[in-house]
């Protein structure tokens, strides 16, 4: 059974830099989420996508931040010019479509580190 | 708005003995529940769901919650504890027009041998 895949684990970068997240959902699930998890804290909700539409994304992903899922399958969270703050856990989940009461799978996520 | 208040940000306890741990949300319209744990450096795994139904959900490692609806809790048990439970619990909501899930800020579990 293969779950939620995230590469890369770990990124440490300088501020200012530009970095790429990947996320292969479960090849099933329709669904796919991001999210931002900072220390002591719980996940954040940051975008979702339905198949390759993007469907909702919070006030919490700024203008550097961009999620795509070009073909309905993987999908990629950009954060250009990184920020101190922007040192978290991301997080990506997947389920199946229909209604909002089909649990999300999560990844192990990638930890971002900024300089 | 939703919000979701986990009471106890650390709960310590022996090993064997039993817990709770307490989650209470707010909302205004019917939401979905859910209990999520974390290990270090992982990601969340579904422990248990609440949709609707029987107010006693049953999960996975020996968890349970029950739903409270006018007491709008949501509190998880287990009446045996393991060291390998010693982890970080989220609760979590959901309302049933949206998917986006409302994590509280996470009770981490020290179970002590």
């Amino acid at each position: 059974d293969t779950g939620v895949s995230q590469d890369p684990r770990h990124k440490i970068t300088k501020r200012g830099q530009n970095v790429t997240f990947r996320c292969d959902p479960i090849s099933e699930h329709n669904r796919l989420y991001w999210y931002r998890q900072t220390l002591g804290q719980g996940p954040e909700f940051l975008t979702y996508f339905q198949n390759e539409a993007q469907l909702e994304k919070s006030r919490l992903l700024s203008d550097r931040f961009s999620a795509e899922r070009p073909k309905g399958s993987f999908s990629t969270l950009e954060i250009q010019r990184t920020e101190q703050g922007d040192s978290a856990m991301y997080l990506c989940a997947s389920s199946p479509s229909g209604s909002s009461n089909q649990p999300q799978h999560f990844g192990d996520g990638t930890r971002l580190s900024i300089l | 708005a939703q919000s979701v208040t986990q009471l106890d940000s650390q709960v310590p306890v022996f090993e064997e003995a039993p817990v709770e741990l307490r989650c209470n949300y707010s909302s205004s319209v019917s939401v979905y529940l859910f209990w999520y744990v974390q290990y270090p450096n992982q990601g969340l795994q579904l422990l248990l769901k609440y949709l609707s139904g029987s107010t006693l959900v049953k999960g996975i490692n020996g968890f349970e919650a029950e739903f409270n609806k006018s007491q709008t809790s949501f509190h998880l048990r287990k009446p045996s504890v393991h060291i390998s439970d010693t982890a970080e619990y989220f609760c979590a909501v959901t309302r049933q027009s949206t998917d986006k899930l409302i994590f509280g800020t996470g009770t981490r579990l020290q179970v002590f041998p």
